[in-house]
């Protein structure tokens, strides 16, 4: 199985604050990496899809980058709304494993 | 609305049986790949079942194979897990997930929450 491990787990940023969140993969995933928002209650958020792909109706703040084991999410100019828990995911083998998640709270 | 709809969970005994149901509304289920993905409340998200386009067939995670199976009607619109041999690690809220063209999950139902407990 492929695994992927998120850093940091956790982060605290100000609103307006660049962060970047790394995703790592055991063996390469090549671009079959997505990145995911979950906020409490509610169903996961597909952001990125494609390595760095942006969904339709995501804002442009979000961006991903990588290829091959490593990946990054960036979010420029936090917003309120962007405190959550992010989850990278790779589609490339089976199982489609997770992170174990990234949760962005407020400084 | 394009939208999924889980049911089916519960509270049930370790050892017994449950089915949950996704109901896809506003688009075919049968066009797209289908998964499952589970989450324990308060833990991260554990990719459960679908189908995997590397090996042409639908896969599960170790821990539930043999106990757990995924099907699907098309007439009504609706994919299925069988879950059966249920264990108290079972335990957790089952999202159905569509697929995307480009291997992501693009739309997620809100959950059925499962409970295996004696």
């Amino acid at each position: 199985d492929i695994q992927m491990t998120q850093s940091p787990s956790s982060l605290s940023a100000s609103i307006g604050d660049r962060v970047t969140i790394t995703c790592r993969s055991s063996q390469t995933t090549r671009t079959y990496l997505n990145w995911y928002q979950q906020k409490p209650g509610i169903a996961p958020r597909l952001l990125i899809y494609s390595a760095s792909s942006l969904q339709s109706g995501v804002p442009s703040r979000f961006s991903g980058n990588g290829s091959g084991t490593d990946f990054t999410l960036t979010i420029t100019s936090l917003q309120p709304e962007d405190f959550a828990t992010y989850y990278c995911q790779q589609s490339y083998g089976s199982p489609h494993t997770f992170g174990q998640g990234t949760k962005l709270e407020i400084k | 609305e394009v939208q999924l709809v889980e049911s089916g969970g519960g509270l049930v005994q370790p050892g017994r049986s449950l089915r949950l149901s996704c109901a896809a509304s506003g688009f075919t289920l049968g066009d797209y790949a289908m998964h499952w993905v589970r989450q324990v409340p308060g833990k991260g998200l554990e990719w459960v079942s679908g189908f995997t386009w590397n090996t042409g067939t639908i896969d599960y995670v170790d821990s539930v194979k043999g106990r757990f199976t995924v099907s699907r009607d098309n007439a009504k619109n609706s994919l299925y897990l069988q879950m059966n041999s249920l264990k108290s690690e079972d335990t957790a809220l089952y999202h159905c997930a569509r697929r995307s063209d480009s291997y992501a999950f693009d739309l997620w139902g809100q959950g059925t929450m499962v409970t295996v407990s004696s």
